[in-house]
């Protein structure tokens, strides 16, 4: 069964430092989200993108973060200099699509735990 | 108020018994809605869809959602200890194969569940 895959699995940082985390989206599917959950809270939307642009973003997505295409395959969240309150697993997500309408549910990624220090 | 709510739990249901999971939500334009199982740790695992008002069922899962009462819930019956986890209440506003748009889904902060065998 496809599916979305993440990288890293558990990544450890220093505060103030450049953090990436990458996203194989399934491979039919263009359209590509990130999510947050600190711990015991609830899963937050940050990102949707399509056709290499932000779709929607949250206020949580502040000039911190950014995220990219790079290639044909890979979807990274870019966080430019954590902070503690970063610390969160982050879920990169994708949903299947016809011309410019959502045809499937979408579908999460393992997760990226990150831990800022 | 919350956007999306639900009772925190834990919820202890006996092993073949129903379990009922409730879920309100505030945005009167919402029109699509999810059940998701989280496993502690794990991502969030899509289980239900339902987009009209009545009942749908897949196996063992009945979705149920009243948008009038701006209410859905998700039935489980034959209760297995595999069904222990976190279950997510998540709505969106856009319709699937709508125009984009709209497309984050707003998640509850879930309901604990214990099967006890």
């Amino acid at each position: 069964e496809p599916e979305v895959t993440q990288t890293p699995s558990h990544q450890v940082t220093q505060m103030g430092q450049e953090v990436i985390l990458r996203c194989v989206p399934i491979s039919n599917h263009l359209y590509f989200y990130w999510y947050r959950q600190i711990l015991g809270q609830k899963v937050e939307f940050l990102v949707s993108f399509y056709n290499n642009e932000i779709s929607e973003k949250s206020e949580i997505f502040d000039d911190q973060f950014s995220v990219e295409r790079p290639d044909g395959s890979n979807f990274t969240l870019k966080i430019r200099s954590t902070k503690l309150e970063d610390s969160a697993m982050y879920f990169c997500a994708s949903s299947a699509t016809s011309g410019r309408f959502i045809i499937g549910e979408l579908f999460f990624g393992e997760g990226s735990r990150l831990t800022v220090l | 108020q919350k956007e999306v709510e639900q009772n925190s739990g834990p919820l202890s249901v006996p092993e073949g018994a129903i379990a009922s999971l409730n879920c309100t939500y505030s945005d009167r334009g919402s029109q699509s809605f999810f059940w998701y199982r989280q496993y502690s740790g794990k991502s969030p695992e899509l289980i239900m869809s339902i987009y009209s008002n009545g009942d749908k069922e897949d196996g063992r899962f009945t979705a149920q959602l009243n948008k009038a009462s701006q209410y859905v819930s998700l039935l489980i019956r034959d209760s297995q200890p595999s069904d222990s986890a976190t279950y997510l209440c998540a709505v969106k506003r856009n319709l699937m194969g709508s125009n984009f748009g709209n497309e984050k889904l707003t998640f509850g902060t879930g309901t604990r569940l214990t099967i006890i065998p």
